[in-house]
């Protein structure tokens, strides 16, 4: 079975300080991808970033940075400098990448709350 | 607009009653996805359709829920006899097939007395 832990229930940082919010995923399957995505107050959830088991490099875009780290099952995200715009409730998510899988596996979410 | 809609937004009525709620996916995605999300938890997966067919709804918690897609845009997820436990939101979110970026609508809140 697939899950998916966010350990950081919530978390709240001052305006232009680094945060980073942790992933850990657990699941039997060789290949499979990997997300997060940004929940807003208006409740849409927002797709940030997808990445393949296969490709360990860690990506960069603008302030976000994620971690990949395959050997400890863990997919984290650096939000650097945060604003007040980075307020949301974030999740990682895990999806088998077989044929004929469809569901994504959603942890729990990290609230961010960022103070100005 | 261009994205997901989702109606109603907001939706209360009566432990028992019928309810019935719709999601408009993007034009031209032909993957449909329900999801449920109770308060303070990550959103979990309910059915998928790729066209009008539900490819895998493994994820329906009992038969009194059920969801539709006759013409492989619009779908209507339908729950019979609802309970109080039902209450949550339900989000719908749509992508092109085989893309793992899903888009999601707000959700339609369910409220059961």
């Amino acid at each position: 079975a697939q899950k998916v832990t966010q350990a950081q229930t919530e978390i709240s940082v001052v305006e232009k300080e680094d945060v980073t919010l942790d992933c850990v995923y657990e699941t039997r399957d060789t290949t499979y991808y990997l997300f997060w995505y940004k929940q807003p107050p208006s409740g849409e959830l927002v797709f940030l970033i997808r990445r393949n088991s296969f490709d360990e490099q860690n990506e960069i875009s603008g302030r976000y940075s994620w971690n990949f780290q395959k050997s400890t099952s863990s997919f984290n995200f650096t939000i650097t400098a945060s604003q007040v715009v980075d307020s949301a409730v974030y999740f990682c998510a895990l999806k088998d990448s077989g044929a004929g899988s469809y569901q994504l596996t959603f942890g729990k979410g990290t609230k961010l709350s960022v103070i100005p | 607009g261009a994205g997901v809609s989702q109606t109603p937004s907001n939706k209360v009525t009566e432990k028992g009653k019928y309810v019935e709620l719709r999601c408009d996916p993007i034009s031209g995605h032909t993957a449909l996805y329900w999801y449920r999300q109770s308060l303070g938890q990550g959103p979990e997966f309910l059915i998928y359709f790729q066209g009008t067919g539900a490819a895998d709804d493994s994820g329906l918690p009992n038969d009194r829920f059920f969801a539709v897609r006759p013409e492989g845009s619009v779908s209507t997820l339908k729950i019979q006899r609802t309970e109080r436990g039902d209450s949550a939101v339900y989000l719908c979110a749509s992508s092109f097939i085989g893309s793992g970026e899903l888009f999601f609508g707000e959700g339609s809140r369910l409220t059961v007395l």
